[in-house]
């Protein structure tokens, strides 16, 4: 079965320092890895995925993610962050691409951020 | 509407008792997803539908969960005989079908708590 792990459950970065995320997966086939993004009493937003291809991906907000398949990794990284980017963060593993199995996540239990001014 | 939507945002119940959390995906989405959060198991996947019917339900916890999806539209997550453990935030969200690359869009969620 495909799981994900976050390894840092609380991380603190001063405002304009450097953010690095860490995910782990575990999943038997190719990965489909999401990163999202939930501020408080907000549902999830997506902040970028890999399907295939370049292993660095873009996404918003000046987010960036890297894909490991040695490491089984999919690290977040954003060079400088806002105070806005206060939130808790998750990675996630899609299944399989058959139709019929739809698209359920599963998700790593989540490192919330703190931005000290 | 814009996005999802769902109803309510926050309901406390009595143990014992039945409730009912609606989702209103965004049009023309057809595929939707049930996830609970909550602190001790945190995000789970709980049942897709795609259409009106619902392949995948193998994450419902217990036969006290059903949910229902109805024109393709709105679907309803039905809690029976409430328990304390079920005390969580109810996610709901939609996404054009149900390939692995169509992006799934999330409701606010309801926060569920029982008493």
């Amino acid at each position: 079965a495909q799981s994900v792990t976050q390894p840092d459950i609380h991380i603190t970065v001063s405002e304009g320092a450097s953010l690095e995320l860490r995910c782990n997966y575990s999943y038997g086939a190719t990965p489909y890895l999401f990163w999202y993004v939930q501020s408080p009493g907000q549902g999830l937003q997506l902040l970028l995925k890999y399907f295939s291809g370049d292993t660095l991906v873009q996404g918003i907000k000046g987010f960036e993610a890297e894909f490991k398949r040695s490491q089984s990794s999919f690290n977040l990284r954003k060079p400088s962050v806002h105070w806005s980017d206060a939130a808790e963060y998750f990675c996630a593993v899609g299944a399989t691409p058959l139709k019929a199995a739809g698209n359920k996540l599963t998700f790593g239990g989540g490192t919330r951020v703190l931005v000290k001014p | 509407g814009a996005g999802v939507s769902q109803s309510p945002s926050n309901k406390v119940t009595e143990k014992g008792k039945d409730v009912e959390l609606r989702c209103d995906p965004i049009s023309g989405h057809t595929a939707l997803y049930w996830y609970r959060q909550s602190l001790g198991q945190g995000l789970e996947f709980l049942i897709y539908f795609q259409g009106n019917s619902a392949p995948d339900k193998s994450g419902l916890p217990s036969d006290r969960f059903s949910a229902e999806r109805t024109g393709g539209s709105v679907s309803t997550l039905t809690i029976q005989r409430t328990q304390q453990e079920d005390s969580a935030v109810y996610l709901c969200a939609s996404s054009l079908a149900g390939a692995v690359y169509n992006e799934q869009f999330f409701g606010p969620g309801t926060r569920l708590t029982v008493l």
